[in-house]
């Protein structure tokens, strides 16, 4: 089945651009999600289809996908953004189909 | 707004059953593809289950199938994961989800707990 594969953790500094990847084999041939979990709370989406923002989630959040890897980037980084960060994708084409990269913890220094 | 609110979750024994619940409103509940996630404690997500709007067509994780059976009653608005030969491996709380799209998950319960212990 299809692996998602992503970096443990990353840690930034308020106001500075984060980066979080997730590769997977030719993923930029599949549509990419991401969801933020702040620690006792349910994932909320915050980047679908690769690049697009669900409703009340601010565009400091972006993402792109290419080749063998997607990425998510965080704008402006805020403490507030301190959160555990996993990408998805649906593969339409296994028998099990839905798919969750490992997650990154995100710290802001 | 949308509500998703999960119930049944508690401790059980290895090797019996237990069904959760998922109640919906605020949502066209009956026009959504609806899914299963779970997070064993202090791990990631893990997808479980899938079922179509309609209940016709179902996807499952390889460590569930055969032992989970995810179904749904569009008239009372419900989702269910009929869950049994549960193993310590299946401790984790459970989150029910929306599926929208082909597939993302936009909007989710607050998750019930799932203990398996002797």
């Amino acid at each position: 089945s299809y692996v998602l594969t992503q970096s443990p953790s990353v840690s930034v500094a308020p106001g500075q651009t984060a980066s979080i990847s997730c590769g997977g084999d030719n993923i930029g041939t599949k549509s990419v999600h991401w969801y933020q979990q702040k620690p006792g709370q349910a994932p909320v989406l915050v980047v679908y289809d690769d690049s697009d923002w669900p409703s009340g989630i601010p565009e400091r959040f972006s993402g792109s996908n290419s080749g063998d890897a997607a990425t998510l980037t965080i704008s402006r980084v805020e403490a507030g953004d301190e959160a555990d960060y996993y990408c998805q994708v649906w593969d339409n084409k296994s028998d099990h189909p839905g798919v969750f990269g490992g997650g990154t913890k995100l710290t802001v220094l | 707004q949308v509500q998703l609110v999960e119930s049944g979750g508690g401790v059980v024994q290895p090797g019996r059953s237990l069904r959760l619940s998922c109640a919906a409103s605020g949502l066209t509940f009956g026009s959504s593809a609806m899914t299963w996630v779970r997070q064993g404690p202090g791990k990631g997500l893990e997808w479980v289950a899938l079922i179509s709007n309609d209940g016709t067509i179902k996807y499952y994780a390889d460590s569930v199938k055969g032992r989970f059976a995810i179904s749904r009653d569009n008239s009372k608005n419900t989702l269910y994961l009929e869950m049994n030969s549960l193993t310590t491996e299946d401790t984790a709380v459970y989150y029910c989800a929306r599926g929208t799209g082909w597939y993302y998950f936009d909007f989710w319960g607050q998750g019930t707990l799932v203990s398996v212990s002797s």
